[in-house]
């Protein structure tokens, strides 16, 4: 079991409102991510970084921003949620591998958060 | 286009019977290839890691197979169980950028019937 954390699981907001969703993982790895996960979809990275003060954009645009000033800690946060961002959002983890070191860089997924915005 | 396509989208089968899931790709260039579980509000959970050299990996019941010429993976099922019930995802790394982007399937609804 992956020792990575997000909170809340659950989040039902109205239009307009600031939110931070929580990912905290306990195992040291400097490479974090966040996904935008639709019912039925694939995942697409929005956030992701290599470490402390990194953070980079992913492959979908996304309103929101994220942080990275531990390197177990990455919140993303939305300035004013809108009925557009309802979605779950999954935020994961990796050991910082090399060429020639595949195995390293599994990702370690979160529960995720399931944001509704009303 | 780098895609990830995974057949079928749905399933449904009996409990004990064996079924087997299909992902054909085509990323380049190519690092890995992954199969995980993803639970009903759940993260995905890595179930076997292939690189190129590999065409077979095992993790308990699952068995999955890499055709790296062909571009295609299967993940097999054996003796499925209630617990199997979940989305599989296979994912494909490439070496192209610094990042090793993941390119995600759509994933296959397994449900298993008492």
């Amino acid at each position: 079991e992956a020792d990575i954390y997000q909170t809340p699981r659950y989040l039902v907001i109205g239009t307009g409102k600031k939110i931070t969703l929580e990912c905290s993982q306990t195992m040291g790895h400097d490479k974090m991510y966040w996904y935008q996960q639709d019912p039925g979809m694939e995942l697409h990275l929005i956030h992701y970084s290599y470490g402390v003060n990194s953070t980079e954009k992913g492959d979908l645009s996304s309103e929101s921003t994220v942080s990275r000033i531990r390197t177990e800690h990455f919140p993303l946060t939305l300035e004013s949620a809108r009925p557009s961002h309802t979605s779950q959002y999954l935020c994961a983890s990796s050991e910082l591998g090399g060429e020639g070191q595949p195995h390293t860089d599994t990702q370690y997924f979160g529960p995720g958060t399931r944001l509704t915005v009303l | 286009k780098n895609q990830v396509e995974q057949s079928p989208q749905s399933l449904i089968i009996l409990e004990g019977k064996n079924c087997t899931l299909q992902c054909n790709y085509t990323v380049s260039p190519f690092s890995n290839l992954r199969w995980y579980k993803q639970d009903t509000g759940r993260g995905p959970v890595s179930l076997t890691i292939m690189t190129f050299s590999e065409n077979t990996k095992s993790n308990g019941r699952y068995t999955a197979t890499l055709d790296a010429d062909t571009k295609q993976s299967s993940l097999h099922i054996t003796a499925s169980q209630l617990s199997d019930s979940a989305s599989y995802i296979c994912v494909v790394s490439d070496r192209g950028s610094t990042l090793g982007r993941l390119y995600f399937g759509r994933g296959t609804q397994l449900t298993v019937w008492p």
